[in-house]
Formats: structure tokens, C-alpha cells, sequence
């Protein structure tokens, strides 16, 4: 399995859908789990962090399934301003290597109007 | 967000020359990373660091070489650039190497 999956889509939402993709992980170890959102031709910015009882944060909401080992980014009421790339990060590493976390290689997403 | 400068943003320049990238952070973080991006393959870690004058390859470190004399700086050279070097660069700080990474701009960089 390879470390950090996900579908690279493109995922094509038509403006106000709800829209979910999943990633999952290999390590069961692991302990730290976050999106990103990277635009295209900018840098990978922090979305949210994902807690083992699940969070949100407005139209957001993150969810861990560690017995599944996978994490899932749930979009309601999207907006054209969610078109990116979204980034699943893990620290794959045992022990918490200090080279840090794994990113996975994104799902893009666009809204369409 | 973390102060991050890289430095420089667009730089072309030839196979064979020797070529070398700056991170600048003023966050104090103790941990900075040295990523690629190219189309299908994601971010791909280069070199890293935890600490001053402490170093370590990454998946994609051939060819690539770092140092890290100060806290605020994170270097990156290219010895000897060749085009497959051709890429986005991507400078990232943390304080806990467990906890989210923090981004530069990037370097665009073309070896023609």
C-alpha cells in the first residue's frame, strides 16, 4: 500500500453541492492527520487539522476512521473559491521520525457555476 | 502565517552551473524542510533539518545538497544543476515536527 493515498480526482461540483473524498494511511500507528489546501501555482496552505472524534470548521468537516485508516474532508454548500487541491498529511513515520509528515499527491477539486 | 521568505522566486539557468536556494524564517522554528513538486508526483521531500548544523536526506536528496548554519536559514544547492532539476521549490518550517508545516512561496526553477 502505498503511504498516503488519494484519488487525484478532478472531482467537477457544480456550485452548492456537497462534496466528501477520503485518503488513506499505511502506518496504524499513526498519529497526526491534516488537510491542505494548495491553489494552483501557490504554496500548500493549512485547511484543518483532524481529530479522532471528528471536527468542523464552518462548511468543513473532518473525520478519522483508524480502524479503516483513512481520514475523509466533507465540503457543504461549496463555493467557486473551493476549486483547488486538497492535501492529505500524515506522519507516516514510527516513532515520529524528525523528517516530519508525508503528504499525499492531492485531489483536485472544481466548482463549477 | 510563518514568516517564510525564499529566495529567489524565478531563477533559469543553465545545466552544469551550481545553483542555490534560500529559506529565511523568522519564527524561530526548529525544524525546516526541503521540498519538489512536479506534476503527478506530489511533494516530494529533498533534505531536512532539526537543528542547527543537524541534516538529513529525504526520499529525493541525490544531486542536492543543504546546510543549515543559523536557525533563520536553510539553504538548498544544486551542485551541479541538470534538467531534471527542473521543478517547484518549496521551503516548509515547523517548531514540532509532528504538528503542520508552514510554507514559502516557492522557487520556480527552470535548467535549460
Amino acid at each position: 500500500r502505498k503511504e498516503v493515498e488519494q484519488d487525484p480526482g478532478p472531482f467537477n461540483v457544480p456550485e452548492g453541492a456537497t462534496v466528501a473524498f477520503n485518503c488513506t494511511y499505511s502506518n496504524s500507528a499513526s498519529q497526526s492527520f491534516f488537510w491542505y489546501r494548495q491553489d494552483c501555482r501557490k504554496e500548500p496552505k493549512l485547511l484543518m487539522s483532524v481529530y479522532s472524534s471528528g471536527n468542523e470548521d464552518g462548511r468543513f468537516t473532518a473525520q478519522l476512521n483508524r480502524a479503516s485508516q483513512y481520514i475523509s474532508l466533507l465540503i457543504r454548500d461549496s463555493k467557486l473559491s473551493d476549486s483547488a487541491t486538497y492535501l492529505c498529511v500524515v506522519n507516516i513515520k514510527s516513532g515520529g521520525g524528525a523528517d516530519g509528515l508525508t503528504f499525499g499527491k492531492g485531489t483536485h477539486l472544481i466548482i463549477q457555476p | 502565517d510563518a514568516g517564510i521568505t525564499q529566495s529567489p522566486r524565478h531563477k533559469v539557468t543553465e545545466t552544469g552551473t551550481p545553483v542555490t536556494l534560500r529559506c529565511h524564517q523568522t519564527e524561530n522554528h526548529r525544524y525546516m524542510y526541503w521540498y519538489r513538486q512536479d506534476p503527478g508526483h506530489g511533494l516530494r521531500l529533498i533534505h531536512y533539518s532539526y537543528g542547527v548544523k543537524d541534516t538529513d536526506k529525504g526520499e529525493v536528496s541525490d544531486g542536492y545538497s543543504v546546510s543549515r548554519s543559523k536557525t533563520e536559514d536553510f539553504l538548498l544547492t544544486l551542485e551541479s544543476a541538470t534538467s531534471s532539476q527542473t521543478s517547484v521549490y518549496f521551503c516548509a518550517t515547523t517548531g514540532d515536527n509532528n504538528q503542520p508545516q508552514h510554507f514559502g512561496d516557492g522557487t520556480r526553477l527552470s535548467i535549460l
